[in-house]
């Protein structure tokens, strides 16, 4: 069975500082990987999807199979950016996301 | 931006009763889903529905769970005899392909005393 795990459940950094939020899966087939946010008091939000290889509010995330990872990352990051951040974990043959346990970022002035 | 709603955002249910979380998905998605976390938890899937029926389900969706498009605007969830256990958050989603870009509702508390 598929498993996302993001280790790490607190992360502070301070305003302008880079920051890396760890990803980690484990699925025998080929996945698609995406980033969700939820900012205090709101909706779960899609972030960003590997497929896309996109860039959302400064954010990238690469798809490392090697490794098994997605890390999330942002190089200065900004007090807006404060949030809990979750991984998700699709199959091609699945519609189904299995997420991680999430991280709560926190972006000090 | 269109929005997934849901309703009621917080309910409080006696073990045992029965009770319907709604949703209304946007309008144009064809593809709609139940996940829910409890508390300290992670999200976890439920339930996935297209054309009608339901296209997949967690083990967790067992023979207590149901879902069902009355009308072709609501989406709803109904735990026909709750448990303690059941209390979470109940999260709707929607998405116009089946390509995992969901927008996800705001959320049912649930709460079962």
């Amino acid at each position: 069975a598929q498993r996302v795990t993001q280790p790490e459940k607190l992360l502070s950094v301070f305003k302008g500082a880079p920051v890396e939020l760890k990803c980690n899966y484990s699925y025998s087939g080929s996945p698609e990987l995406f980033w969700y946010v939820q900012y205090s008091r709101q909706r779960l939000q899609l972030l960003l999807r590997h497929i896309s290889r996109e860039s959302i509010k400064g954010f990238t995330a690469d798809l490392n199979k090697g490794e098994t990872s997605f890390h999330l990352k942002k190089p200065f990051a900004q007090e807006e950016d404060s949030a809990m951040y979750y991984c998700a974990l699709s199959r091609s043959t699945s519609w189904q996301l299995t997420f991680g346990s999430g991280t709560q970022l926190t972006v000090l002035p | 931006e269109p929005e997934v709603t849901q309703t009621p955002s917080h309910q409080v249910t006696q073990m045992g009763q029965e009770v319907i979380l709604r949703c209304v998905p946007i309008s144009n998605h064809l593809y709609f889903y139940w996940y829910r976390q409890i508390l300290g938890q992670k999200v976890e899937f439920l339930v996935s529905f297209y054309n009608n029926e339901i296209s997949e389900k967690s083990e967790i969706f067992d023979d207590q769970f149901s879902v069902e498009r009355p009308d072709g605007s609501n989406f709803t969830l109904k735990i026909r005899s709750t448990k303690l256990e059941d209390s979470a958050m109940y999260f709707c989603a929607s998405s116009e392909v089946a390509d995992y870009g969901y927008t996800f509702g705001s959320g049912t508390r649930l709460t079962v005393v």
